[in-house]
């Protein structure tokens, strides 16, 4: 069955820079967009970046862009997600889903707080 | 970049009975080359990633219960379930793919009157 697992979440400096990973198995992870969404504590949903298949397209919410990064390894079925500059508001948990445009499959989350 | 919206923000229903949430972006995600509503909803209970219901507006995800279905267009979307269960308390969403950034609503949360 599908299965995403991230991990790399935890307590960091504001300012600093943190990267988390997602690990995929049970499907294609090669042929499958791949997103990354975040979820402050109590609040709602944020689309934060996609990525193609491939890895040749991506796209920022404009609240993370110019300091977060999206990238895969599709010979790791790994997704990433570098995120520098932190700020309190980057406070979330965040979510790893699978799909090209609707997000089909969810990972269970890391959380990231950052403390200044 | 699209603005969605959903009301209400929280809604209280019988078991049994039918709730109904509805989402309305600020332009059209129906793409004339394929005819598709780029419109999903997905449920979210508390503790949980969020699950996928619904895609294409209306096309139900593998093993949803039928009592949840998915109508509208254009702009104006309608989640309805019909007969609502205890195991169905939770956080409703709607969110657009048609263009990005994929726009989620701020979230309905359903619970038992």
């Amino acid at each position: 069955q599908v299965e995403l697992v991230e991990s790399g979440g935890g307590v960091v400096q504001s300012g600093r820079s943190l990267r988390l990973a997602c690990a995929a198995s049970g499907f294609t992870f090669s042929s499958y967009g791949m997103h990354w969404v975040r979820q402050a504590p109590g609040k709602g949903l944020e689309w934060v970046a996609v990525i193609s298949s491939d890895g040749s397209d991506k796209y920022y919410a404009d609240s993370v862009k110019g300091r977060f990064t999206i990238s895969r390894d599709n010979s790791k079925d790994t997704l990433y997600l570098y995120m520098n500059s932190l700020r309190a508001e980057d406070t979330a948990m965040y979510y790893c889903a699978g799909g090209s445009g609707y997000c089909n499959s969810w990972g269970q989350g890391t959380l990231v707080t950052v403390s200044s | 970049d699209i603005v969605v919206t959903q009301s209400p923000d929280s809604l209280s229903v019988s078991l049994g009975e039918r709730a109904t949430i509805n989402c309305k972006s600020s332009q059209s995600v129906l793409y004339s080359s394929d005819n598709k509503n780029y419109l999903a909803w997905y449920q979210q209970k508390p503790g949980q990633p969020p699950k996928l219901l619904i895609y294409w507006a209306s096309t139900r995800e593998s093993g949803v219960p039928d009592r949840f279905s998915g109508s509208g267009s254009g702009t104006d979307f309608t989640l309805t379930i019909s007969g609502l269960q205890a195991e169905d308390v939770a956080v409703y969403y709607c969110q657009e793919y048609y263009s990005v950034p994929y726009t989620f609503g701020q979230g309905t949360k359903v619970e038992i009157k």
